[in-house]
């Protein structure tokens, strides 16, 4: 069964330092996401991206935050300069298509947990 | 701005037993859908089940089922015939319905989580 591939499964990374996280969505879906969980924290909404640019973000995606599809398989999430509150289970999701029932089920893969020192 | 909660932070049930999770949720919105999902100790995230606000029967997956009371703002996880298996965190979401499609995006709210454990 086709599943979301996130890489690496943990990043450990120095306060300031650039990170990029990486997911591979299911082949054919047309919508993709970022959330992240603070540990103990709730699963909270970063962005979503379709059609090549971003439909909605949160409060928390500011500049520092930016996404990319720079092929057809790739979604990327990269921090610019990361913070140590930026230490988090991060998730990729993606969904199918505009039509049908199936649009709004999103489908996760495994996340990737970052660790700012 | 739609908020989710989950009153109970840990459970468990005896294998083969039933176990209900509890969800509430708040919105001004009429037309949203309300999801499921399990996360076992893997970490990756799974749909258990969905239900659509405008219908009023409820949704029913295999073993898991849900009690919707729109007017109540509740969406209650039941399992029935609990197995091993089913040891994990499981989070309630909700996700407002577009005005139409392609319209923003499909994000979804969640709630705290409740940790379900399946004794043997």
């Amino acid at each position: 069964e086709p599943e979301v591939t996130q890489t690496p499964s943990h990043q450990v990374t120095q306060m300031g330092q650039e990170v990029i996280l990486r997911c591979v969505p299911i082949s054919n879906h047309l919508y993709f996401y970022w959330y992240r969980q603070i540990l103990g924290q709730k699963v909270e909404f970063l962005v979503s991206f379709y059609n090549n640019e971003i439909s909605e973000k949160s409060e928390i995606f500011d500049d520092q935050f930016s996404v990319e599809r720079p092929d057809g398989s790739n979604f990327t999430l990269k921090i610019r300069s990361t913070k140590l509150e930026d230490s988090a289970m991060y998730f990729c999701a993606s969904s199918l298509s505009l039509r049908g029932k199936a649009k709004n089920i999103q489908y996760f893969g495994a996340g990737t947990r970052l660790s700012v020192l | 701005a739609q908020t989710v909660t989950q009153s109970q932070p840990e459970m468990s049930v005896q294998e083969a037993e039933t176990v209900t999770l509890s969800c509430t949720y708040d919105t001004s919105e009429n037309n949203y859908y309300l999801f499921w999902y399990k996360q076992p100790p893997s970490r990756q995230m799974i749909l258990v089940i969905r239900q659509e606000a405008y219908k009023q029967q409820n949704a029913t997956e295999n073993r898991f089922s849900v009690n919707f009371q729109k007017a109540a703002k509740s969406f209650s996880l039941k399992i029935s015939d609990s197995q091993l298996g089913d040891t994990a965190m499981y989070f309630c979401a909700f996700m407002k319905a577009p005005a139409y499609s392609g319209a923003g995006s499909y994000q979804l709210t969640f709630g705290k989580g409740t940790k379900l454990s399946v004794i043997p």
